[in-house]
């Protein structure tokens, strides 16, 4: 079974500041990664994913992660925020080889401060 | 390209009246297909999921329901909606036959039951 622990409900950064949000997960096997952001009363975009190969990942609006396996992690960061970065973010796990099941952490809101 | 449709957008039902969401999908065939609930503060909770026409694995115990009635086609319904029904809920599905890499969603339908 699959399961995704994101550190940190809220995240509050300034302008230009890094952004780093941070997620772990739990797999029996080896797992795919995904970042999605939502903002207010929409659905959810895909940021960028892990699949196979490289570990560093770039994804759409400045965003980048790693997949870790020694540390179980794929942490989100982008290196200077932006106003329009304020939204909700999501990590989740699904299992390769076939799992029917998609599983998320419970979210990260950001707040981008002027 | 593949594009997800859910319907309404919002909606508001009294207790105990009856309920139906929708949630088609287009550009592609046989397609992993879920359906998510939304709560403040609580992520995205799994509710079901589906592999083919008819095949519904519920995630957890609850008033709620969901059918497949066509391979592009994935219901949400409940009978008598309670208070705790309230929530946003998103319609979602992954390309089975190419692997689980990306997952789509709906643009969600808020349910404020009152």
């Amino acid at each position: 079974a699959q399961s995704v622990t994101q550190l940190g409900s809220h995240v509050s950064v300034s302008e230009g500041a890094l952004v780093l949000l941070r997620c772990n997960y739990s797999s029996s096997v080896p797992p795919y990664l995904f970042w999605y952001v939502q903002y207010p009363n929409q659905g959810l975009q895909l940021l960028l994913k892990y699949t196979t190969g490289a570990t560093l990942v770039k994804g759409i609006n400045g965003f980048e992660a790693e997949f870790k396996k020694s540390e179980t992690s794929f942490h989100l960061t982008k290196p200077s925020a932006h106003m329009s970065d304020a939204a909700e973010y999501f990590c989740a796990v699904s299992a390769q080889g076939g799992s029917e099941k998609l599983v998320f952490g419970k979210g990260t809101k950001l707040t981008v401060n002027p | 390209s593949q594009t997800i449709h859910q319907w309404p957008a919002t909606l508001v039902q009294p207790v105990g009246s009856p309920l139906s969401l929708e949630c088609t999908v287009e550009g592609t065939s046989n397609p992993n297909l879920y359906w998510y609930r939304q709560a403040a503060g609580r992520g995205l909770q799994l509710l079901f999921y589906s592999v083919g026409i008819g095949q519904i694995s519920s995630e957890v115990p609850q008033n709620l329901s969901a059918s497949r009635p066509q391979d592009r086609q994935f219901i949400l319904s409940s009978k008598k909606l309670l208070l705790s029904d309230s929530g946003f809920y998103l319609c979602a599905w992954i390309n089975a036959p190419e692997g689980y890499t990306e997952a789509f969603f709906g643009q969600g339908t808020r349910l404020t039951v009152v």
